[in-house]
Formats: structure tokens, C-alpha cells, sequence
């Protein structure tokens, strides 16, 4: 079974400056995807970015970059010029692609609450 | 607004009582997804259905839970006998068998309590 690990339970960074999240994961498989969900208070958690494990290119979406570093079976999310509006619970997950009518499941971590001071 | 709902987003009930949720995905989406999250944790994986037809349910999923897909649209997640340690998000996520099919896009979730 997969794991997922985010070893910060609380983050804080001051507006306009540099904030980089953990995640590890254990898992024996080759092919996956790698996600960093955030969920604002009291709001629904949407998608931030997601990283094919085949891919060596880092995804990048805007503010949001990750460091994939599949041998190490780690995947950070680095955010830039951090906005007030970043302040959210965010959890990193993990999906096992399936075939054939089986499963996407997303395995979460515990989630890293990051909030962004003035 | 065309995205994921969810109905109620609160309910408060006894223990003992059942209760039902509701989630209508995302129109397009052939699949359909149950997590449930509780305090200070990530989601975790409860059920999944493709189309009308249930794929796969977590061992979290007692038999006093059912949820089905009636006509591969909506989905209910029905709690029978419930107990206090229910409380929880319920959330539901919807994805389509398209390019991007691993994308799941959330609703706002149900918050059970369980007095």
C-alpha cells in the first residue's frame, strides 16, 4: 500500500516571500502521479499542481513549482511571492493509475496548514 | 456554477439515527468518488464508482454505510446506525475518462456530527 508523509503539520511565511512544503511517499511502483491539493478554510479543496512520475520535468503552474525527486520518493511544492490568499490547509497525494475499470484513488498526507502573514 | 455540490453541508444527528448525503458531480464525469476526513487528517478513500457501477469500497466502509449511482449521475452516501465516531467530512470528487482523466475535482463536502 502507498504511504504518504508531510512532516510539517504548520508552516508560516511572511507575504511576498519564499515557502517550500514536504512530502515523501513510499511506494513500489514505476508509474503514478503525484498531486498538491489545497484546501482554504471553510472552502473546497481544489488542485494546485500534479506531476507525472515519467516526466523528469518539474510541473510548474504559475507561483507553484514542485522538486520531484522520484529516487528519493520526494515531492516538495515550492511557493513564490506567497499571497494572503495562499493561507490553506495543503495536502500532498498520491494516485496509482488503473486500468481497465479499476480505481483512481488519491492516498493523502496529513496535510501542512501554511499561513501567510502580512 | 457547474462544479461539484453537495447537500446538506452540515447535519447534526443522534447516535442511532441514519442519515443520507448527496453529491451531484461534475456533468460530464463518469466517475465519482467518496472520501471521508476527519479532524486534522488528510481524506481518505471510502468508494468509487464508474458510471452506475460501484468499483471498489474501502475496508473503512462498514456495512452500515451504502452509497450508490443510480443511472450513473448523482450518487447518496447513506449512514445507518450512526455512531459517534462517523463525525466527519464527507467529501465528494468527481473525474472524467478523458486526457486529463486523473484530475478529481471536490465538492464543498458534508460535515457530519454525531451527538
Amino acid at each position: 500500500a502507498q504511504t504518504v508523509t508531510q512532516s510539517q503539520p504548520e508552516m508560516s511565511v511572511q507575504e511576498a516571500e519564499t515557502v517550500t512544503l514536504s512530502c515523501t511517499y513510499d511506494t513500489s511502483e514505476n508509474n503514478y502521479y503525484l498531486f498538491w491539493y489545497k484546501q482554504p478554510p471553510s472552502r473546497q479543496m481544489i488542485l494546485v499542481i500534479r506531476q507525472e512520475a515519467y516526466k523528469q520535468q518539474n510541473a510548474t503552474e504559475n507561483r507553484f513549482s514542485v522538486n520531484f525527486q522520484k529516487a528519493a520518493k520526494s515531492f516538495s511544492l515550492k511557493i513564490s511571492d506567497s499571497q494572503l490568499g495562499d493561507t490553506a490547509m495543503y495536502f500532498c497525494a498520491f494516485m496509482k493509475p488503473s486500468r481497465g475499470g479499476s480505481n483512481y484513488k488519491l492516498t493523502f498526507g496529513k496535510g501542512t496548514l501554511l499561513t501567510v502573514n502580512p | 456554477d457547474t462544479g461539484v455540490s453537495q447537500n446538506p453541508r452540515h447535519k447534526i444527528t443522534k447516535r442511532g439515527q441514519n442519515v443520507t448525503f448527496r453529491c451531484d458531480p461534475i456533468s460530464e464525469h463518469n466517475r465519482l468518488y467518496w472520501y471521508r476526513q476527519t479532524l486534522g487528517q488528510g481524506p481518505e478513500f471510502l468508494t468509487y464508482f464508474q458510471n452506475e457501477a460501484q468499483l471498489e469500497k474501502s475496508r473503512l466502509l462498514s456495512d452500515r454505510f451504502s452509497a450508490e449511482r443510480p443511472k450513473g449521475s448523482f450518487s447518496t452516501l447513506e449512514i445507518q446506525r450512526t455512531e459517534q465516531g462517523d463525525s466527519a467530512m464527507y467529501l465528494c470528487a468527481s473525474s472524467s475518462s478523458g486526457t486529463r482523466d486523473n484530475e478529481q475535482f471536490f465538492g464543498p463536502g458534508t460535515r457530519l456530527t454525531v451527538l
